[in-house]
Order: C-alpha cells, then structure tokens, then sequence
C-alpha cells in the first residue's frame, strides 16, 4: 500500500521553511527522500533507518518516527532550485524486499523570488 | 562518475509494436531496479535485480514484459506487445551491494523513458 504525502503542494517564497510528511500503514525498514524536476532524474536527498541510522546531503534533514510510521523532510532556508515535486520511498524490506520501495503521490514544491 | 543513463529518452509506438528500453546503471552498481509512472499516479516498483539474477519480479503487470540483465551490466526492458496503458515514464535505478553493518540501499535514478503507445 502506498505511502501518503502531504501537503499535496506547498507554495513559499524564498527563505522560508517547509515541512513534507509520508505516512505508512505498514512497519517500514526504511525510509528515502527525492526530489525531482520536470523532465529529470529523481534525485536522492536522504535516506532514513529503522534505528535511527541515516545519510543524505548536508542542507536536508528529516526525521523518522518508528512509532508511528511517519516521516517529515525538513527544508530551511529555501532557495528557488528547492522547486520540484518531491517523493517518499518506503521500504519494508525482508526477504528478497530489500530496496523495494514503494512511492508516495509526491509533493509539488514552488518556491518564489 | 557517470550516472545511471537510459535509451531513448522518448519513443512513440502503435499498439501491438514491441518496444525495448535501456538501462546503464552506475558502473559497479551490483542492484538495477525498473519503475514506473504511468500519467498522474505515484512511482510503482517493477522489478529488481541483482547482478544478473532477478531477485524481485512482483510488480511486472504482465508476461508482455520481460526484463533481462545479461552478464550483470545494462538491463533491457521489452514490452511485447504494447497496449495502450503501458504508456508512461519507465525509470531505472541502481544501487550499491550490502554494505557491513546496518544494510541500506541507496537508489540512483536515471532520466526515465517517456514510452507513449497510440
């Protein structure tokens, strides 16, 4: 079952702070951040662990709460290219499950001048 | 480091063509993985493999798509024959091994192939 984003889409201007959510119904192992621009490559931004454990760039952060499934990515200080619409993978992994992820709707961030 | 390249990037199609999509994941990435978005819905998993072996293969839609990865390098993706609703964006991702200590899989996308059949 997907995992549910919100907001759906988020307008700011520059410099001001957002914060996206994923919620799962499902006990997750992971949890991955992209973002992607229109017509590009998803970019990775984070990645986040059942345990706490988690990589990403350095200007990202994010949070995962295992108790409740849930997620949120954090971004502060936004700047224009932060614009594009951004994604959750979960994965619950197991078995042959690990790097299954299974995606949110997105989140269509813009930011203005 | 080069990233993960796919071929075309666009390709028109009339139902019941058959269509064959590239994958060159991040050289020495031993995982490639296939995903899709169709128009308006969220990306759906398809299958994944490692090196040349497919370790999950349930989300493929139907037996008109085969994956292969020959050799544990490139992947190709045929849609054989295509119908309408397999119009879409195909992704490829790629990630390292398992690493020591906590197991994590970290995916690189690549641009997607716009597939549109008529």
């Amino acid at each position: 079952q997907q995992p549910v984003q919100s907001p759906q889409a988020v307008i700011l201007r520059e410099g001001e702070d957002a914060v996206i959510n994923c919620s799962s119904s499902k006990a997750l192992y992971s949890v991955h951040w992209y973002r992607q621009k229109h017509g590009e490559a998803p970019v990775f931004l984070m990645i986040l662990l059942k345990g706490g454990e988690q990589k990403g760039h350095e200007k990202i952060s994010a949070s995962f709460n295992e108790k409740k499934q849930q997620s949120s990515l954090y971004l502060t200080a936004s700047q224009l290219s932060y614009s594009g619409t951004y994604f959750c993978g979960t994965e619950i992994g197991g078995g042959t499950s690990y790097g299954k992820l299974t995606f949110g709707q997105g989140t269509i961030l813009t930011v203005h001048p | 480091e080069a990233g993960v390249t796919q071929f075309p990037s666009h390709s028109v199609i009339e139902k019941g063509q058959t269509v064959t999509l590239r994958c060159d994941p991040i050289s020495g990435h031993d995982n490639l993985y296939w995903y899709r978005r169709v128009m308006g819905k969220e990306i759906k998993f398809l299958l994944h493999f490692v090196k040349e072996s497919k370790q999950d293969e349930s989300g493929m839609p139907n037996n008109r798509f085969l994956a292969e990865r020959t050799g544990g390098t490139y992947s190709t993706l045929k849609v054989q024959p295509a119908e309408l609703e397999d119009s879409g964006v195909y992704f490829c991702a790629s990630s390292k091994g398992k690493l020591a200590g906590p197991i994590y899989y970290e995916q690189y996308f690549g641009p997607g192939t716009r597939l549109t059949v008529t």
